[in-house]
């Protein structure tokens, strides 16, 4: 079943600006993660969060987690042309549970 | 080196017939997985394998089976093809689990069915 759900379903935004991605999911987590899915192409991991965390960058991410709210949000800042994709979040529950993917935040940056 | 690559890219086939789509990793990961991406992007479990377990996904249809040779190989075969199989599987793969659930997955670049 699913478990995670990403909002909004589709964001259209100015090259330079920020774009912020929210996932929310329903059980208890051990770790959440992002992809990056570009059109025709595999899925790229962005990022992993564990439970314990609460924020972490890598670059132009910055992700959050909120396990009180089972809740995500994905900022990428100073966005530019080539981050159009579309971006999943993906939950890691219990032992070694395959991940389950959100139904994705299509993102498109107009230059 | 492709980490994780699958075969064939496309597949346009007729209703009925059995097909195969093969996926190998390179990274020494001890598990892989099928994932199916429908029409609408939604990305869905089919299976996991690892060197100790086949997990199947209850929902997928007994007309799928995955067939791995060695860890480095996950084989996907399709028998009795229906118009509902069309879509997009991927493969992936990641190293065994760890305390703190799975961790990242590397992803093939897909194989495109289409079913006629």
């Amino acid at each position: 079943s699913q478990q995670g759900e990403e909002d909004p379903q589709a964001l259209s935004i100015q090259e330079g600006e920020n774009a912020t991605m929210n996932c929310s999911y329903k059980t208890s987590i051990n770790n959440l993660q992002w992809y990056r899915q570009n059109s025709g192409r595999g899925l790229v991991h962005l990022i992993l969060i564990r439970s314990n965390e609460r924020e972490k960058h890598s670059g132009r991410l910055r992700v959050t987690l909120d396990t009180s709210k089972k809740s995500s949000s994905l900022l990428i800042t100073a966005s530019r042309a080539a981050d159009t994709a579309s971006y999943f979040c993906a939950t890691a529950i219990s032992g070694n549970t395959p991940l389950v993917f959100g139904k994705g935040t299509r993102l498109s940056v107009i230059a | 080196d492709t980490a994780v690559s699958q075969t064939p890219k496309y597949l346009v086939t007729q209703m009925g017939n059995d097909k195969s789509i093969k996926c190998e990793q390179n990274l020494g990961h001890d598990t892989m997985y099928w994932y199916k991406q429908d029409s609408k992007k939604f990305l869905k479990i089919m299976f996991s394998y690892n060197n100790k377990e086949l997990i199947i996904n209850e929902t997928v249809p007994n007309r799928f089976s995955p067939k791995s040779p060695d860890k480095a190989h996950l084989n996907l075969h399709i028998n009795s093809l229906e118009l509902g199989d069309s879509a997009v599987y991927f493969c992936a793969s990641s190293q065994e689990y760890r305390a703190g659930g799975i961790g990242e997955l590397f992803f093939g670049e897909g194989s495109r069915l289409t079913v006629l």
